[in-house]
């Protein structure tokens, strides 16, 4: 069974930052893209990034990039979100999705781990 | 940014009634659009892609249509496990985009 399994939410105070991490199985890790995506509270779902397979090539949203890095470790099987520089606005729930056969669709997502930023 | 935009914002509707959603993209996204289902406290799951493909596991009750900028998913026959909220995606283009959801909820 297919299963993804985030960590590393918390609550920070604004500009501090947090690693988030997603824990991957039953699937060859190495071979799949990984997203993150975040839904805030009572709101919609918004892509945040994702990191291509074997070649690791990632792509980000504006409202991330330059603040958040994306990364993997196939080794273990593990995807990283190192977000720095935290908003009030990043406050959310963030989902690890797996990405279905590099179309850039997520047919796999974890439960999701809490980020909250407030002073 | 391809703006995705969703109708209506909520729709309600008996068990046994048909649903039908519309996603309008604010370009062509050809047939590179996605749905997904979300039910409170639970992650989204992917419904239909590629427009019209059914993922596995998937009722055939939910079908998807449409492609350029006008898309359609139908639920033929609700069952009460449907209501929930329902999102569009676009993969076309990055960024990849969400609409704001349709919430089906029980008349």
């Amino acid at each position: 069974e297919k299963q993804l399994l985030e960590s590393g939410g918390g609550l920070v105070q604004p500009g501090e930052s947090l690693r988030l991490s997603c824990v991957a199985s039953g699937f060859t890790f190495s071979d799949c893209g990984v997203a993150w995506v975040r839904q805030a509270p009572g709101k919609g779902l918004e892509w945040v990034s994702t990191i291509g397979g074997s070649d690791s090539a990632t792509s980000y949203a504006d409202s991330v990039k330059g603040r958040f890095t994306i990364s993997r470790d196939n080794s273990k099987n593990t995807l990283f979100l190192q977000m720095n520089s935290l908003r009030a606005e990043d406050t959310a729930i963030y989902y690890c999705a797996k990405v279905l056969n590099w179309r850039n669709y997520y047919d796999y997502w974890g439960r999701g781990t809490l980020v909250g930023v407030s002073s | 940014e391809i703006v995705l935009t969703q109708s209506p914002a909520t729709l309600s509707l008996s068990p046994g009634e048909r649903a039908t959603l519309s996603c309008r993209a604010s370009q062509s996204v050809s047939t590179s659009l996605a749905w997904y289902q979300q039910k409170p406290g639970q992650s989204p799951r992917l419904l239909i892609y590629d427009a019209s493909s059914r993922t596995t596991g998937i009722p055939a009750r939910f079908s998807g249509s449409g492609s350029g900028t006008d898309f359609t998913l139908t639920i033929s026959s609700l069952e009460p496990e449907d209501f929930a909220i329902y999102y569009c995606q676009q993969r076309l283009d990055w960024p990849i985009t969400f609409g704001q959801g349709t919430r089906l909820e029980i008349e």
